[in-house]
């Protein structure tokens, strides 16, 4: 079965600072791996997506995330947070012909 | 460009009341819709899929039904809401399955 597993409920970062969100995945073949966002009250957009063309994947406002095999992980990063960088990140697999699933969430806060 | 619809924002109602959220989908067709519940603090829980017109698969046993009486319309309806009930409904949509899921703004029900 797949599944994802976000390491920290919780990460706290200053502005200005490098954010790093870790998700590993468990999966038997080489899934579709996918990062979201959600800001209160607001529906999930889709921040990037890894789907087995190049391993370090670039996504919008500045994210992007590696995949690595050997390590089974999909960390999320980016160099410097932004106050608007204050949300919930949710690392997803899917699995061909089947639906997402979705880790817990990461809640992201910035401190200025 | 695509983009999907869900109302109301929010809605209160009380207990033994029944409930229908509303989503519409423009811009493609035959999408496959899903409806997910958000706890409050939790991950996103499948409610319901459906992949064409009345076609319904139910992910959790509950007393919520779906229905989809349009190409990209999708309806999440109880007879009679729970305490339990309570949470964040949010509506999405997907070329197929195992693609990128495209989220509406969600529904924030209270249950009194």
């Amino acid at each position: 079965a797949q599944s994802v597993t976000q390491l920290d409920s919780h990460i706290s970062v200053s502005e200005g600072t490098p954010v790093l969100l870790r998700c590993n995945y468990s999966s038997s073949y080489s899934p579709s791996l996918f990062w979201y966002v959600q800001h209160p009250n607001k529906g999930l957009q889709l921040l990037l997506k890894y789907t087995s063309a190049a391993t370090l994947v670039k996504g919008i406002n500045g994210f992007e995330a590696e995949f690595k095999k050997s390590e089974t992980s999909f960390h999320l990063t980016k160099p410097s947070a932004h106050m608007s960088d204050a949300a919930e990140y949710f690392c997803v697999v899917s699995p061909i012909y089947n639906d997402m699933r979705f880790g817990a969430g990461t809640r992201l806060t910035v401190k200025p | 460009s695509q983009t999907i619809h869900q109302w109301p924002a929010t809605l209160v109602q009380p207990v033994g009341s029944p409930l229908s959220l509303e989503c519409t989908v423009e811009g493609t067709s035959n999408p496959n819709l899903y409806w997910y519940r958000q706890a409050a603090g939790r991950g996103l829980q499948l409610l319901f899929y459906s992949v064409g017109i009345g076609q319904i698969s139910s992910e959790v046993p509950q007393n919520l039904s779906a229905s989809r009486p349009q190409d990209r319309q999708f309806i999440l309806s109880s007879k009679k809401l729970l305490l339990s009930d309570s949470g964040f409904y949010l509506c999405a949509w997907s070329v197929k399955r195992g693609q990128p899921q495209h989220f509406g703004d969600g529904t924030r029900l209270s249950i009194l």
